[in-house]
């Protein structure tokens, strides 16, 4: 069975645009969640999508948005990029409680 | 509010010698603790889980609700041990999820 595939694996983009990251979840798999990852912060919850509803939200301000589609892959967009912005973003889909990671979109905002 | 504490951000001890990675959590329910590991370039991965009290490459963690802890603990590291650990919370019916901050251990050889 694949595993949780993120797309791409890396990003540089500057200051004010704006990037969409892509996860795809493992088959069968209706929960989709989003971390931000760095070394200062640790792990950070995003938002967590389930049948490609928004069921969780983390505390990040409105630049960071996401969905999910009815084949449960999920996109996240960031808009207005920010220098702080810079991290490895994880994709997570779960079942009955354990959570399968993607290896990360690691975005570089320059 | 939930919240999961890893007080140390680095721990470092020598091949051989016991590892105790912190955990603490705060939650006024019933909850489902876990452990993930994620070794030098290679994805997040579950560790375990308190419900199945099962030994994982040599790690066990138990559950206390009296000092709301859920500690990582192995009696020998070895230098394989070598990863960034995070303990996380799951809550309202498997449906939240809270990580701490992390703890990379060091294993000196």
């Amino acid at each position: 069975k694949a595993g949780v595939t993120q797309t791409p694996r890396y990003l540089i983009k500057t200051r004010g645009q704006q990037v969409t990251l892509s996860c795809s979840p493992i088959s069968g798999h209706r929960s989709v969640s989003w971390y931000q990852q760095t070394p200062g912060q640790g792990l950070q919850f995003l938002f967590e999508y389930f049948s490609e509803t928004q069921r969780n939200k983390g505390n990040f301000p409105g630049r960071f948005s996401g969905r999910q589609f009815s084949n449960s892959r999920s996109e996240m967009n960031v808009s207005t990029l920010e220098l702080g912005d810079s991290a490895l973003y994880l994709c997570a889909s779960a079942l009955q409680g354990e959570a399968f990671f993607g290896q990360g979109t690691r975005l570089t905002v320059v | 509010a939930q919240r999961v504490t890893q007080p140390e951000k680095l721990l470092s001890v020598f091949k051989g010698a016991p590892v105790e990675l912190k955990c603490n959590y705060s939650y006024s329910g019933s909850p489902e603790l876990f452990w993930y590991v994620q070794y030098s370039r290679q994805r997040l991965q579950l560790l375990l889980r308190h419900i199945s009290r099962e030994s994982i490459k040599g790690f066990t963690a138990d559950l206390n609700k009296g000092e709301t802890s859920f500690h990582l603990k192995k009696p020998f590291a070895q230098e394989e041990d070598s990863a960034m650990y995070y303990c996380a919370l799951m809550w309202g019916g498997y449906q939240k999820v809270t990580f701490g901050t992390g703890t990379k251990l060091q294993v000196i050889p």
